[in-house]
């Protein structure tokens, strides 16, 4: 069983430019999750998705961050305007219900130049 | 969400059971123990969770005290590849508030050969 996908693993971006990253949960999950690890820091909760409904973006910057989880396709977390601070890993995650264990891919690594 | 305190760090022996602990002293009734962790560079894996009884399965126990204060993730046979940061979480039943893993420091496990 394919477990969940995010690409690409590694992302360079220059300072400005705009960053797409992507998530496509386990199958039969339709519950996403977006968290964030910056350097030598603890992950952080950003988002949590329905089919194409937010449901808690508590956790997402007020600016430059979006995230939208279509009928058809994966998740999409985008980034516009990249900073130098905007450089983490990206951890996406699925469930099968807002009361079922979150299960990881292995994230998307996002680097600033 | 309940705050959680873990050891930072500790040490087990290969082949021998390797007990976390963890302390949530003021968790809530519909708040569940979840336990991750994390290999360096990947995504967190789920090991197990449970609300108030003991769990096993697989990959390990879960231990939890009658008055819900504290648990203890119990690896019955450790490995070098369980060295990991584990996480101790406690999440709330709800779907909004629910959905988002709070993760602390964690307790980075070193197996030793």
């Amino acid at each position: 069983n394919a477990g969940v996908m995010q690409n690409p693993r590694h992302l360079v971006r220059r300072r400005g430019q705009e960053a797409r990253l992507r998530c496509s949960p386990m199958k039969g999950h339709s519950h996403v999750y977006w968290y964030r690890q910056l350097p030598e820091e603890g992950l952080k909760f950003m988002v949590y998705l329905q089919k194409e409904n937010i449901i808690d973006e508590s956790g997402m910057p007020k600016e430059r961050f979006s995230a939208e989880f279509p009928k058809e396709g994966p998740s999409i977390l985008r980034i516009q305007q990249v900073v130098r601070g905007d450089s983490a890993a990206y951890f996406c995650a699925s469930s099968q219900g807002w009361d079922q264990p979150q299960h990881f891919g292995d994230g998307t690594r996002l680097s600033i130049l | 969400d309940a705050k959680t305190t873990q050891p930072p760090s500790m040490d087990c022996a290969e082949g021998r059971a390797a007990n976390l602990p963890c302390n949530h002293s003021t968790i809530s009734g519909n708040e569940y123990v979840y336990w991750y962790r994390q290999i360096h560079s990947q995504g967190p894996q789920y090991i197990i969770h449970g609300l108030k009884n003991n769990e096993t399965n697989e990959m390990a126990s879960l231990i939890i005290t009658e008055d819900r204060k504290s648990s203890t993730l119990i690896l019955p046979h450790a490995t070098l590849r369980d060295t990991a940061v584990y996480y101790c979480i406690v999440r709330v039943a709800g779907e909004t508030s629910g959905s988002r893993l709070t993760f602390g420091e964690g307790t980075q496990l070193t197996v030793n050969p």
